[in-house]
C-alpha cells in the first residue's frame, strides 16, 4: 500500500490486559512517531523511532507503555495492564527524514482502543 | 501547560466566502508550523506548513500566515468549498533535521454550509 497502514482499527479490551498495536509505515521512511488522541483533544507525541532505535521516547506517559521496531519498518506499540484511561485513538506516522529540510509526517488511520 | 492553542471548537461559513482559521503559539523554540486537515475515522492529512523565516505560504486556495511576534498564525481557505468541511489542527515543532515530534493543537471544526 502507498500509505501508513495501522492495524487493528479498532481494539476493546479489559482493563488490566495487554495489547499491541501494529504500525507498517510508508516503505523507504526511516522516522516513525506514535501519538495518541483523546477525545477533544490534539494528537499528543508518544515516541519517535530513526531507525531501529527509539530515539525519543519522553511522551510515553509511564512504564505500561512500549514500542519496538525491530527492523527499522513496522513498529508495535505495546500496552501492559491497560487502564480505562487509556482509551483513546492510538496514531502512527512515518517521515522521510532525508536531511536538510523538516520532513512531512504521514499519518495512519489509527486504532481506537477501548478500555471497559 | 497547552503550548498550541486554537481557541475556536467550531466555525461555519457559507460555501464560496473565505474561511480563516486561528492558531496560537507560546514556545518561541517552535520554528515550523502546520495544518493538519482531519476527516472522521481517518488520520490528519497534510494541508500546509510555513518556515518562521516565513510570513506566508501559498497553496492553492490555502494560504497560512505567520505572525511571530504575536506567536499567532492563521489559515485561509478560498473560496470555501463543502469538501473543506473537517477538523483542522494548528502543529508546530522545531526543526532539527531528526526528531521533528508536533505538538498539535486543539482543533477547530469548520463547517461550510452550501
Amino acid at each position: 500500500g502507498a500509505g501508513v497502514s495501522q492495524t487493528p482499527s479498532n481494539k476493546v479490551t479489559e482493563k488490566g490486559k495487554y495489547v499491541e498495536l501494529r504500525c507498517d509505515p510508508i516503505s523507504g521512511h526511516t522516522a516513525l512517531y506514535w501519538y495518541r488522541q483523546s477525545l477533544g483533544q490534539g494528537p499528543e507525541f508518544l515516541i519517535y523511532f530513526q531507525g531501529t532505535g527509539a530515539a525519543d521516547d519522553s511522551g510515553l506517559p509511564n512504564d505500561r507503555f512500549f514500542a519496538v521496531r525491530p527492523e527499522g519498518s513496522v513498529s508495535t506499540l505495546k500496552i501492559q495492564r491497560t487502564e480505562r484511561g487509556d482509551s483513546a485513538v492510538y496514531l502512527c506516522a512515518s517521515s522521510l527524514n532525508a536531511g536538510g529540510s523538516t520532513d512531512t509526517q504521514y499519518f495512519g488511520p489509527g486504532t481506537r482502543l477501548t478500555v471497559l | 501547560d497547552q503550548q498550541v492553542k486554537q481557541n475556536s471548537p467550531s466555525l461555519s461559513v457559507q460555501e464560496g466566502r473565505i474561511s480563516i482559521l486561528n492558531c496560537d503559539y507560546t514556545n518561541s523554540m517552535f520554528d515550523y508550523f502546520l495544518w493538519y486537515k482531519k476527516y472522521p475515522a481517518e488520520g490528519p492529512t497534510f494541508l500546509i506548513s510555513i518556515s518562521s523565516i516565513k510570513d506566508k505560504n501559498e497553496d492553492g486556495r490555502f494560504t497560512v500566515f505567520l505572525n511571530k511576534s504575536a506567536k499567532h498564525l492563521s489559515l485561509h481557505i478560498v473560496p470555501s468549498q463543502p469538501g473543506d468541511s473537517a477538523v483542522y489542527f494548528c502543529a508546530a515543532t522545531i526543526s532539527n533535521f531528526g526528531n521533528e515530534k508536533l505538538t498539535f493543537g486543539t482543533g477547530t471544526r469548520l463547517t461550510i454550509i452550501p
